[in-house]
């Protein structure tokens, strides 16, 4: 079974802090994504990440794949009180996946404070 | 264009009764993903169609869960007889092609309480 892992499981700053979660696995993906999910809403996409040790930006969000491409990473610089919500990593496996399908990480509840 | 629509957004039944849910898939969109979300076991995927065929349903976790796409646009999931274990969050996420480097856009969900 492929499993994907989000560290930490939950996560209490004060706004202008940074912060990092991570999405490790012993499998490898050939892409990984990103979203972003609030309270009482469907999860939302941030990012795609397809290659070995890409890194993507979306303003003060900064995405890495690993070069493995077993983990991914997700950096925030100068947290807001609007990122507060719940983090999840999805990756999509190379065997078996007909067309779509996501393993998804537990996820990491990120709460930022005034 | 409107998002995923899923109904109802919440529903509370008895041990036993029969829950149908309901998803209407992006105007375009030909996959089709049911996932389940509770705070134990987190977000999984239950059943994906491509072009109203299932694909995958090992995720479905036993016989008493069933999905159709009776056309292209629009999906049921349902369970009989339901059970309290089956309390949680259901999602439906539609994508526009077949591949996993696709956005999957994700519905508001349907809040399930089996007592």
């Amino acid at each position: 079974t492929q499993l994907l892992e989000q560290s930490p499981q939950f996560l209490s700053i004060q706004e202008g802090e940074n912060l990092t979660v991570y999405c490790n696995s012993s499998s490898v993906f050939s892409s990984l994504q990103w979203y972003r999910q609030e309270p009482g809403e469907g999860p939302v996409l941030l990012v795609t990440v397809v290659t070995g040790g890409e890194v993507k930006k979306l303003k003060r969000l900064t995405f890495q794949f690993g070069d493995a491409r077993k983990d991914s990473s997700l950096h925030i610089t100068a947290a807001q009180p609007g990122d507060t919500g719940l983090y999840l990593c999805a990756g999509a496996p190379f065997t078996g996946n007909q067309g779509g399908k996501l393993i998804f990480g537990q996820g990491t509840e990120l709460s930022v404070k005034p | 264009d409107a998002g995923v629509i899923q109904s109802p957004r919440h529903e509370v039944t008895e041990m036993g009764q029969e829950v149908t849910l309901r998803c209407k898939l992006i105007s375009g969109h030909n996959s089709l993903f049911w996932y389940r979300q509770t705070m134990m076991r987190g977000l999984e995927l239950l059943i994906y169609f491509n072009n109203n065929v299932p694909i995958d349903d090992s995720g479905m976790p036993e016989d008493r869960f069933s999905a159709k796409m009776p056309n292209a646009s629009f999906s049921t999931l349902k369970i009989q007889p339901s059970e309290p274990r089956d309390s949680a969050v259901y999602f439906c996420a539609s994508s526009r092609a077949r591949g996993s480097r696709e956005t999957q856009y994700f519905g508001p969900g349907t809040r399930l309480l089996v007592l």
